[in-house]
């Protein structure tokens, strides 16, 4: 079945470093990919997503480009805050069936 | 915009007892679901509604009960609560089920 694989976590970097989050997915027909964010103490919020092949999503500096040829979705931002700490979840959504999350990946930046 | 509001946000339960966790969302969308969310597990979905008076279970329904009465409300009861269901709970509510999730704040229970 369909599935979403992440790195492990914790990542741990120090402020202004780049950062990137690995995602690789398995899913037959043409899924709808996320990434969300949960800040301590709260819910999962949509970070960004993409729709279709070579669509990039981009939110508060964080990008992520849906490559249907590697069936990844990587996550990206050129420079981290400490504001940036979080666990990041990505996902995929299909038609016809229910979003599936990976496990999440823990981020802790150092000032 | 209210979104997704869960309560109670904290609760302790004895073993046995059983409780409902409460969820509403303003957004008049089609889809509900609940997940858990256990330290190293990701989310695992318990049930989910594609609409009024429609439920179905998702990975890990046992020992959760729902229904959807209305298009706003889903509730998640707990009949009897054991250790093993010391968690933190979040509902989502999406306009379809694969479409952008939305979360509400998250309800942390302890069952001794």
């Amino acid at each position: 079945g369909d599935s979403v694989t992440q790195m492990e976590g914790p990542v741990t970097l120090s402020e202004e470093a780049f950062l990137t989050i690995n995602c690789t997915y398995t899913a037959t027909g043409y899924p709808s990919l996320f990434w969300y964010v949960q800040y301590p103490g709260e819910g999962l919020q949509l970070l960004l997503k993409a729709t279709k092949a070579d669509d990039k999503g981009s939110n508060k500096g964080f990008e992520a480009t849906y490559r249907k040829e590697t069936t990844s979705f990587h996550l990206e931002k050129g420079s981290v805050q400490v504001s940036d700490s979080a666990v990041y979840f990505c996902a995929l959504g299909k038609r016809g069936d229910k979003i599936i999350f990976g496990k999440g990946t823990r981020l802790h930046i150092l000032p | 915009n209210a979104g997704v509001t869960q309560t109670p946000k904290f609760q302790v339960l004895k073993t046995g007892q059983s409780m409902t966790l409460q969820c509403a969302q303003d957004m008049n969308h089609e889809y509900m679901s609940w997940y858990r969310q256990d330290p190293g597990m990701g989310l695992r979905l318990i049930h989910y509604s594609v609409g009024a008076g429609i439920t179905d279970q998702g990975e890990v329904p046992n020992g959760y009960n729902v229904s959807r009465s209305t298009t706003e409300d889903f509730p998640l009861r707990l009949l009897s609560a054991a250790p093993s269901q010391t968690s933190v709970y979040f509902c989502a509510s999406s306009y379809g089920e694969f479409t952008e999730a939305f979360f509400g704040q998250g309800t942390r229970l302890t069952v001794v």
